[in-house]
Parts: structure tokens; C-alpha cells; sequence
């Protein structure tokens, strides 16, 4: 079985300071993808990234990027200039490929990034 | 605006009593999850539905029954055999093309469900 482990359980930063959130899986499957989804206090669950398994590119969204190592099952979120509105809990979460694969995703859990002004 | 839309935000529930938490998209999408969420424990699946009238339990689906009669709706109840049903409730949907897909899951606002 697949988990998802998020060993931060909360971090801060000053606003345009950058920040890295740490995410590590185990897994035995070679095909499968990785999220990270944001949950600011409105609670809704936004997509920030993802990575598919089979690219060595690391993702980048804007601010957002990601540092993905395989071979080490790592794979952590970097937020440059970190703004106010980045306060939210972040969720790292995995999801197979190919045989096996429901859609389902498999959730760290959770780590609450507090932007300070 | 294409989205997910989850009724009530808030829902109290009696001992004994069974209740039943809204999900509806307009996305066209196939497949609907419910997931709960704890403090600290991030997001569990209970249910999920690939296509109308078939879904499949998730890792926590004791005391939870859903149906798939239409492809925009999929409705949780929490039955009285859940113990311990406070929780906050999400819902989400995705394309689904298959165990090939790959395609990432939108979610609701969430219902935050209390025992009275």
C-alpha cells in the first residue's frame, strides 16, 4: 500500500522570503503522479502542482515549483516570494498509474504554512 | 461557471439519526469522490463512483452507503453506525478515461458535519 508522509506539521515564512515543504512517499509502483493541493481557510481544496513520475523535469507553476528526487520517493513544494494569500495547509498527495489506478488519491497530512507580513 | 457544489455547509446531527450530504457537479465529469478529514490525519477516502449506478468503497466506508443515479449527483449518507461522523466532508470529480487517467480531482466547499 501506498502512504504519504508530510513531517512538517506547520512552518512559517515572512512575505517575499521563499519556503520549502517537505513530502515523502513509499511506494512500489514505477507509473503514478504527485499533487500538491492548497486548503486556505475557506477549506476549499485547490490544485497548486503536479508531477508525473516518468519526467525528470521538475514542475514549476509561477511561484511554484517542485524538487521531485525518485529514487528517494521525495518530492517538496517550493514557494518563491511567499504573499499573504500562500497562508493555507498544503497537502502533498499521490495518485497510481496504469494497472490498479481508481482515480484514487492517497493524502499526507497536511502542513499549515502561516505568511507573516 | 462549471463546479462542485456541496449542501449543507453546516449539518447537525442526532444520535441515531441518518443524514444525507449534497454533492452535484456541472463539469461533466465521470468519477466522484467523498473524502473525510480529520485534524491531523489529511484526507481518507470513503466512496467513489466511476460511472452511474456503480461505485466502490474507499478505505473508510463502515457506517457510509452513497448512490450514482444520475452523473452529476452523488450523495453521501452517514448512517447511525457511524460512531464517530464528526468530521468535515469533502467532495470532489475528475475525468476518468480509464486506469490510464491521469487527470487531477477539482474539489466542493466541503460540509462540515457535528454531533448535537
Amino acid at each position: 500500500a501506498q502512504t504519504v508522509t508530510q513531517s512538517q506539521p506547520e512552518m512559517s515564512v515572512q512575505e517575499a522570503e521563499t519556503v520549502t515543504l517537505s513530502c515523502t512517499y513509499d511506494t512500489s509502483e514505477n507509473n503514478y503522479y504527485l499533487f500538491w493541493y492548497k486548503q486556505p481557510p475557506s477549506r476549499q481544496m485547490i490544485l497548486v502542482i503536479r508531477q508525473e513520475a516518468y519526467k525528470q523535469q521538475n514542475a514549476t507553476e509561477n511561484r511554484f515549483s517542485v524538487n521531485f528526487q525518485k529514487a528517494a520517493k521525495s518530492f517538496s513544494l517550493k514557494i518563491s516570494d511567499s504573499q499573504l494569500g500562500d497562508t493555507a495547509m498544503y497537502f502533498c498527495a499521490f495518485m497510481k498509474h496504469g494497472s490498479g489506478n481508481t482515480g484514487k488519491l492517497i493524502f499526507g497530512q497536511g502542513t499549515t504554512l502561516q505568511v507573516k507580513p | 461557471d462549471g463546479g462542485i457544489t456541496q449542501s449543507p455547509k453546516y449539518l447537525f446531527r442526532k444520535e441515531g439519526q441518518n443524514v444525507t450530504l449534497s454533492c452535484e457537479q456541472n463539469l461533466n465529469h465521470d468519477a466522484m469522490y467523498w473524502y473525510r478529514q480529520d485534524p491531523g490525519q489529511g484526507l481518507r477516502l470513503i466512496y467513489y463512483s466511476q460511472i452511474v449506478n456503480d461505485f466502490q468503497k474507499g478505505d473508510i466506508a463502515e457506517g457510509y452507503s452513497v448512490s450514482r443515479e444520475k452523473k452529476e449527483s452523488f450523495p453521501l449518507t452517514v448512517t447511525s453506525a457511524q460512531k464517530n461522523p464528526t468530521a468535515f466532508y469533502l467532495c470532489a470529480s475528475s475525468i476518468w478515461s480509464g486506469v490510464s487517467s491521469n487527470q487531477p480531482q477539482h474539489f466542493g466547499d466541503g460540509t462540515r458535519l457535528s454531533i448535537l
